[in-house]
């Protein structure tokens, strides 16, 4: 899992709640993402991020907001607007986007209550 | 639009058999393309990838892929499977600058 780091390990949401899933990395990359993965479908991109204090939606943007105020983290919040957040959540970084490799973290398990 | 697949959702082989798991690509440009394992409940561990040259792409824990541009394919290998091989596999593809596609994952059970 190299040099990112997720947090928590397990993350439980009641109805109406907003959660924020923790996501370092000190691998000084610049281009950090978050993914979902739910069984049998891979993972997709929810957000993406190649330099600080900028951010752009992936595929599956809705329910979901980020920041990058810092090069090292970059939070992902899922808003009650998810309804079903349910799901293995992944954070990756790479040196710039696109052709170089993604070093992934260990994950984030969201469960609802 | 960009896609990667995994024709196989489950690939089964014996202990100290040959593996393959394949993985199709419709990417485009000179995709440069990725093999990556997951273990239950952890992150993805990356294997190997292929950006250009040789066909044959040497990785991690002795596994290897073979690009084939004109089948479109990077299908990943092992001479001789062990048991700790079991989990699931993921190939990507990366169009020059864009961020990557996941196929749907394989998962592999090497069977003692």
């Amino acid at each position: 899992d190299g040099g990112i780091t997720q947090s928590p390990k397990y993350l439980f949401r009641k109805e109406g709640q907003n959660v924020t899933l923790s996501c370092e990395q000190n691998l000084n990359h610049d281009a950090m993402y978050w993914y979902r993965q739910d069984p049998g479908q891979g993972l997709r991109l929810i957000y993406y991020s190649q330099i600080v204090n900028d951010f752009q939606k992936g595929d599956i943007a809705e329910g979901y907001s980020v920041s990058r105020e810092k090069k090292e983290s970059f939070p992902l919040t899922v808003t009650s607007a998810q309804k079903n957040p349910t799901a293995f959540y992944l954070c990756a970084s790479n040196d710039r986007r696109g052709s170089e490799t993604q070093y992934f973290g260990p994950g984030t398990r969201l469960l609802v209550l | 639009a960009q896609s990667v697949a995994q024709p196989e959702d489950q690939v089964n082989v014996a202990e100290g058999n040959p593996l393959t798991v394949k993985c199709t690509y419709s990417v485009s440009g000179n995709p440069y393309l990725f093999w990556y394992v997951q273990y239950p409940n952890r992150g993805l561990q990356f294997l190997l990838k292929y950006i250009t040259g040789d066909n044959l792409v040497k990785g991690s824990y002795g596994f290897e892929a073979e690009f084939n541009k004109s089948q479109t394919s990077f299908h990943l290998k092992k001479p001789s499977a062990l048991v700790s091989d079991s989990a699931l596999y993921f190939c990507a593809g990366a169009p020059p600058g864009q961020n990557f596609v996941f196929g749907p994952g394989t998962r592999l059970s090497v069977l003692p």
